[in-house]
């Protein structure tokens, strides 16, 4: 089986904009988390969503945002961007209590 | 709240030796899992090991186990024959509803 991907890899935006990451998960699974992933914050759970449905969230502000369609894939959106919001983002599908992650996309905010 | 700590940033050992990465964590679940995961230059995490709270058998992989003390919330990972491709960061993790990782283990090996 393909693993999780996510894209794109890197991307670069300014001040102000907004930015769409993608995560496809593994096949056949229908949950997919968010991760934000920074050096002075460490890991942080930003949301998950199983059947297209979010099912938990964590502690970010409304600027962040996602959905999940039919097919599982899940899309995140960062409104507004702040040159805080400069992270490594992960993506994790499941199956059962087992995560499995993606590469992660590189969001740089200048 | 629940809550990983790894107290170590960063360890290094020799190539070939054992090294062991301390976690702690804190839950009021009883039904929960632990793991370790690796995330190498790659950034990719890739899970090493996993552990399932109900189980009082330490988990195993390869070179790879665990010390689980569910009494005490502690979970350590030992690395036996340690090598080369094992360089990288080492996060603990927690689940019940969620992952909480620790902050991360930095693990150098010396050739």
């Amino acid at each position: 089986k393909a693993g999780v991907t996510q894209t794109p890899r890197y991307l670069i935006k300014t001040r102000g904009q907004q930015v769409t990451l993608s995560c496809s998960p593994i096949s056949g699974h229908r949950s997919v988390s968010w991760y934000q992933q920074t050096p002075g914050q460490g890991l942080q759970f930003l949301f998950e969503y199983f059947s297209e449905t979010q099912r938990n969230k964590g502690n970010f502000p409304g600027r962040f945002s996602g959905r999940q369609f039919s097919n599982s894939r899940s899309e995140m959106n960062v409104s507004t961007l702040e040159l805080g919001d400069s992270a490594l983002y992960l993506c994790a599908s499941r199956d059962g209590y087992l995560a499995f992650f993606g590469q992660g996309t590189r969001l740089t905010v200048v | 709240a629940q809550t990983v700590t790894q107290s170590q940033p960063e360890m290094s050992v020799q190539e070939a030796e054992t090294v062991t990465l301390s976690c702690t964590y804190d839950t009021s679940e009883s039904d929960y899992y632990l793991f370790w995961y690796k995330q190498p230059p790659s950034r990719q995490m890739i899970l090493v090991i996993r552990q399932e709270a109900y189980k009082q058998q330490n988990a195993t992989e390869n070179r790879f186990s665990v010390n689980f003390q569910k009494a005490a919330k502690s979970f350590s990972l030992k690395i036996s024959d340690s090598q080369l491709g094992d360089a990288a960061m080492y996060f603990c993790a927690l689940r019940d509803d969620k992952i909480i990782f620790g902050k991360g283990t930095r693990l150098h090996i010396l050739p």
